[in-house]
């Protein structure tokens, strides 16, 4: 079974300044792909970025990137250059690639300050 | 309209009546999912499907039933409603070789109240 770690459960940030949401995973499989869902208090949830497990560089989707670090079993999202519209609950998730379940930390609430 | 459905987006029922709530989608995905949300817990999953008739328990299936007849729909039961199963709940789409690019897919959710 994986489990998702997210430690922060709420974080403030100013307008304009990058922002690090941290996310920590356990598994035993070799081969998974992680992702991070922005959850707006509308309740959808949208897809922001995705790393495959054997990928060597660091996934990137505009102001998006994901800091992986295989070893340590650490998959941060950095959100660059907030702007309002980035103020929602984040989830980090992952799924081995065997049988596609997608597990979720608990979240991180971003609110961002003009 | 293209994309994954929920039906409906707001139920309201007692406890212990069966409902049922309805999941469609029009990829033709292989992969389908049941989650709930709670406070403090994320989104935890209920049941799975890899493809048609083919249905797997995640972490939380107790008190849920599902099917997967056709490939499009997934429905959730709940057998006899419990206040416990008041949740928000989300079903979820993939395709193996559209993961990367695409994520999984959800619907807008079901708020279920159990009074």
């Amino acid at each position: 079974a994986q489990k998702i770690t997210q430690t922060q459960p709420g974080m403030f940030v100013q307008e304009k300044e990058a922002v690090t949401l941290d996310c920590t995973y356990d598994t035993s499989d070799q081969s998974y792909g992680l992702f991070w869902y922005k959850q707006p208090s509308s309740g959808e949830m949208i897809f922001l970025i995705y790393q495959g497990s054997y990928d060597e560089q660091n996934a990137t989707e505009g102001r998006y990137s994901l800091n992986f670090q295989k070893a340590r079993k650490s998959a941060n999202l950095v959100i660059s250059a907030s702007q309002l519209g980035d103020s929602a609950m984040y989830f980090c998730a992952m799924s081995p690639t065997n049988d596609y379940k997608l597990s979720f930390g608990a979240g991180t609430t971003v609110t961002v300050r003009a | 309209d293209a994309g994954i459905t929920q039906s409906p987006r707001y139920k309201i029922t007692e406890t212990g009546r069966q409902v049922t709530l309805m999941c469609h989608q029009t990829w033709s995905h292989s992969y389908m999912f049941w989650y709930r949300q709670d406070l403090g817990h994320g989104l935890r999953l209920i049941y799975y499907s890899a493809a048609a008739d083919i249905t797997d328990k995640g972490e939380v299936p107790d008190g849920y039933v599902v099917s997967r007849s056709k490939t499009e729909n997934f429905p959730l039961t709940l057998e006899s409603a419990t206040r416990s199963q008041t949740s928000v709940y989300f079903c979820a789409s993939s395709e193996s070789n559209l993961i990367a690019v695409y994520g999984y897919t959800f619907g807008s959710g079901t708020r279920l109240t159990v009074v």
